[in-house]
């Protein structure tokens, strides 16, 4: 149990092009989603939290224009790279978690999304 | 807010050698702590929380951890590593009811067959 899927795996893009990326749980409900970005060899940073039916919650220093996300369901959160950059290439992961799931507090991670930018 | 040290960036070693891998936080209160994994091209694994109780936490595959309050530890071992343990490994924290996590670096670990 506790699966989270992440769509698509592998992106390139043009610069100045917008990517749009799902994470969905599969088999729970996810009341809150997290995205994080990973660098190569370097540790996953937060960019944001997601509640369902509300904004985004993002971490300092994370522009909210360029990196739009909507968590319209319990099920599905996704992220949205705007006029996206060569800078934005990066390997994006998202986490989800659910109230009523066993260890409410243990965050499900999706396999992620390596975006590059060209 | 947390901050989360691990101390090895690589650690080689050969395989049925033992593992430790180091963790400490920096912390106030009480938290919630973890170790995940994650294999050359997959995606994060837990392999062990702790958040509450007994102090020494068993996980998956072998994998063990101690949480040390006094010294703001939470260090995994593996008596006998293999091949196939191969990754990374991210020492995580977060406070009870705040999801938010804090990684560590994390510590690519090699086994040699």
């Amino acid at each position: 149990g506790a699966v989270v899927s992440q769509h698509p795996s592998r992106v390139i893009c043009k610069s100045g092009t917008s990517v749009k990326i799902e994470c969905r749980s599969l088999d729970f409900q996810a009341t809150t989603m997290f995205w994080y970005r990973q660098f190569p060899k370097q540790s996953l940073m937060l960019m944001a939290t997601s509640n369902e039916g509300s904004k985004a919650t993002y971490e300092q220093g994370v522009e909210k224009d360029k990196f739009l996300i909507n968590h319209a369901s319990l099920t599905l959160s996704t992220l949205t790279v705007t006029s996206a950059h060569p800078e934005d290439s990066s390997f994006y992961i998202c986490s989800a978690t659910a109230l009523g799931l066993a260890g409410a507090d243990t965050q499900y991670f999706g396999p992620g999304t390596r975006l590059t930018v060209l | 807010a947390q901050s989360v040290s691990q101390h090895n960036h690589h650690v080689i070693l050969s395989e049925a050698a033992s593992l430790e891998l180091g963790c400490n936080y920096s912390y106030g209160g009480t938290v919630n702590l973890f170790w995940y994994v994650q294999y050359p091209g997959q995606h994060l694994q837990l392999l062990l929380k702790y958040f509450s109780g007994d102090p020494l936490v068993k996980g998956i595959k072998g994998f063990e951890a101690e949480f040390i309050k006094s010294k703001f530890s939470f260090n995994l071992r593996k008596p006998s590593v293999q091949w196939s343990d191969t990754a990374e490994y991210f020492c995580a924290v977060n406070a009870p009811n705040d999801y938010k996590l804090s990684f560590g670096a994390g510590t690519t670990v090699t086994v040699r067959a």
